[in-house]
């Protein structure tokens, strides 16, 4: 079964601290996206990769294709990294997204 | 560019009516699609076109239908709205299949059935 999973689902953190959210996938996939949902709703496209590693700012994100596991790390947190941060992979042979659930990340000042 | 925009923002409905939500998209993408999110649960796709004129069903499409007619719109409608309908929807788009491209999502609509 193509399953996407994601931990935390909540983690609170205080400013400045080093963030890791999870995600682990069960089959093979072309390609894996991060996304952000706002407090207000929005979705933003973070990254989106099939091997090694991507940086942008404060944001890096790792993909291991061998342990299908895929990391999202944030830096120097802030309290506007405050979001929902979701995880969607391409299962091989299949035509849509896959979504996790969600991490709900609180950055506390 | 306004991006992807979606009309209405929120609507509440009663049991048996129906709406169209409209999603337009000012990127000259291709490929468009509509999901709902409900809590705990992620996003599912319910439709998506990858072109002008073509629909497709996705994971959810039941109680749904969709039309294309114009390159930049993709309209998702409700003939008979049901309880379980209530949700947020989302559209997205992108210039080609998910694996090569990044989804460009609108802000949302959320749809409260009575």
């Amino acid at each position: 079964k193509n399953e996407v999973e994601q931990s935390p689902q909540n983690l609170t953190a205080q400013e400045g601290e080093f963030i890791t959210i999870n995600c682990s996938y069960s089959v093979g996939i072309s390609a894996l996206h991060w996304l952000q949902q706002h407090p207000g709703g929005g979705i933003v496209s973070l990254f989106m990769l099939s091997s090694g590693k991507k940086k942008h700012g404060r944001l890096i994100a790792t993909i291991n294709i061998q342990e299908k596991h895929s990391s999202l790390h944030i830096t120097a947190s802030h309290p506007r990294d405050s979001a929902v941060y979701i995880c969607a992979v391409r299962f091989l042979g299949n035509e849509k997204l896959t979504f996790g659930t969600g991490t709900r990340l609180t950055i506390i000042p | 560019n306004a991006g992807v925009t979606q009309t209405p923002k929120f609507r509440v409905l009663k049991t048996g009516q129906s709406m169209t939500l409209l999603c337009a998209q000012d990127m000259n993408h291709e490929y468009m699609y509509w999901y709902r999110q409900d809590p705990g649960m992620g996003l599912r796709l319910i439709h998506y076109s990858v072109g002008e004129g073509t629909t497709a069903k996705g994971e959810v499409p039941d109680g749904y239908n969709v039309s294309r007619l114009k390159k930049q719109n993709f309209l998702l409608g409700l003939e008979s709205a049901a309880p379980s309908q209530t949700s947020v929807y989302f559209c997205a788009s992108s210039y080609g299949l998910a694996d090569q491209e990044t989804q460009y999502f609108g802000p949302g609509t959320r749809l409260l059935v009575l």
